[in-house]
């Protein structure tokens, strides 16, 4: 079955770079996900990795994808106190919109 | 403004009192669905409906029932909650028309609290 796996936690200090990490199983997920989840608030889309690619950079946020490894990863160029939050790796199971979450990676800057 | 919203953002009930969480999507989406968020288990699906009557469970829907009369509108059901059902809920809406990936947007999450 899909199963997403990250790990729950990260501490970075502000200006350094953030890497977020994430494994899944479904070879036939077509498009890979990361959300953040600000303290209260519901899940934004932040980017999205189509799986022929292998990296995607948009603005400071850089995705890798190693399709053979099946392993996905976010890194956070400059991270700041506004990127503290939860972020969730994910991967869509059909062409309706079912994603596959990961447990998420809580990531807190510090000054 | 496209949006997904769901009511209440938080309740408190008691056990066995039947409650029911709204969701309406303005985008004309027909995909919709219930997660449902818990410390290191991420976001799981309750159930998920494809068009209007058309619903089937997801990968925990026990003690869960929901219903799909009007497009933009899916509630989730629980007829008798329990404490096990204390959770983050989000409600999401996705359409497989949207090209190239279906992206789904997000309610902003009811808080519930089953004493």
């Amino acid at each position: 079955g899909e199963d997403v796996e990250q790990s729950l936690f990260l501490s970075v200090r502000e200006g350094d770079s953030s890497v977020i990490n994430c494994t899944y199983t479904d070879s036939s997920s077509t498009y890979l996900y990361w959300y953040k989840q600000e303290p209260g608030a519901g899940l934004q889309l932040l980017t999205y990795i189509f799986s022929n690619m292998d990296m995607k950079q948009d603005q400071r946020l850089t995705v890798l994808l190693n399709k053979k490894d099946k392993h996905l990863s976010l890194r956070i160029a400059d991270t700041q106190t506004g990127d503290s939050a939860i972020y969730f790796c994910a991967e869509n199971v059909d062409s309706w919109g079912k994603l596959q979450f990961g447990a998420g990676t809580q990531v807190v800057v510090t000054p | 403004e496209a949006q997904v919203t769901q009511n209440p953002r938080y309740l408190i009930t008691v056990t066995g009192k039947k409650l029911t969480v709204t969701c309406s999507q303005n985008m004309n989406h027909e995909y919709m669905s219930w997660y449902r968020q818990d410390p290191g288990l991420g976001l799981r699906q309750i159930y998920y409906s494809m068009n209007v009557e058309v619903t089937d469970k997801g990968d925990v829907p026990e003690g869960y029932k929901v219903s799909r009369k009007e497009k933009r509108n899916f509630p989730l059901i629980l007829e008798s909650p329990s404490p096990n059902q204390t959770s983050l809920y989000f409600c999401a809406s996705s359409s497989p028309r949207d090209l190239p990936h279906t992206e789904a947007f997000f309610g902003q999450g009811t808080r519930l609290t089953v004493v």
